[in-house]
């Protein structure tokens, strides 16, 4: 079955902390693996993608097939980075369905 | 260049009556996804709408339809509502053939 597992509901840091939050995933193919946050009173927004390979405010994803993990770090965490971060897999190149993890919330405190 | 809007923002219901959620695309998208999502919960897919048809399903029932519009605009459709259909649902667009997808604001219904 496909799924997004995210361990953590929330993650509490204190600003300059390094951050990583863990997205395992269940999939027999080869599916491409987001990263979507979610600030307070905003949109859903795509964070990163896995082809893209891109450091985005600073937050970096390595996929791991081995261990079928994307897990999302950064390594001096901001207070503005608090939000809801959803993990979420897409089952073919085009992308079609996205399947989300429950999301890990991010706090950062100073 | 215009985001992804829905209407409305929220909406109350009873139990067994009908509902119509709609969604507007962002400019220049041909293809809509809508997502429930639950107190608490990832969003889940729903269907995905490309060429006014039907292109990808997630496990709800038939009670839950769609269309989509030559403006590539969607409407959700629910049926016969349960009380576990009170839930923030997500509008998508994006482009065939590219994975982002552009999330709306959500229209957030609750079922008495």
């Amino acid at each position: 079955a496909q799924r997004v597992t995210q361990p953590e509901k929330l993650l509490s840091v204190f600003k300059g902390a390094p951050v990583e939050l863990k997205c395992n995933y269940s999939y027999s193919g080869s599916p491409e693996l987001f990263w979507y946050v979610q600030y307070s009173r905003q949109r859903l927004q795509l964070l990163l993608r896995h082809i893209s390979r891109e450091s985005i405010k600073g937050f970096t994803a390595d996929l791991n097939k081995g261990e079928t993990s994307f897990h999302l770090k950064k390594p001096f965490a901001q207070e503005e980075d608090s939000a809801m971060y959803y993990c979420a897999l897409s089952p073919h190149q085009a992308g079609t369905a996205l399947i989300f993890g429950k999301g890990t919330t991010l706090s950062v405190s100073s | 260049e215009t985001g992804v809007t829905q209407s409305p923002t929220h909406l109350i219901k009873t139990r067994g009556q009908q509902v119509t959620l709609r969604c507007s695309s962002q400019s220049g998208h041909n293809t809509v996804s809508w997502y429930q999502q639950a107190l608490g919960q990832g969003p889940q897919f729903i269907f995905q709408y490309y060429r006014e048809e039907e292109n990808g399903r997630g496990n709800f029932p038939p009670r839950f339809s769609g269309l989509q519009f030559p403006n590539y605009s969607s409407e959700l459709n629910v049926n016969a509502l349960e009380l576990d259909d009170s839930a923030l649902y997500l509008c998508a667009s994006s482009l065939r053939g590219f994975s982002e997808q552009f999330f709306g604001p959500g229209t957030r219904l609750t079922v008495l």
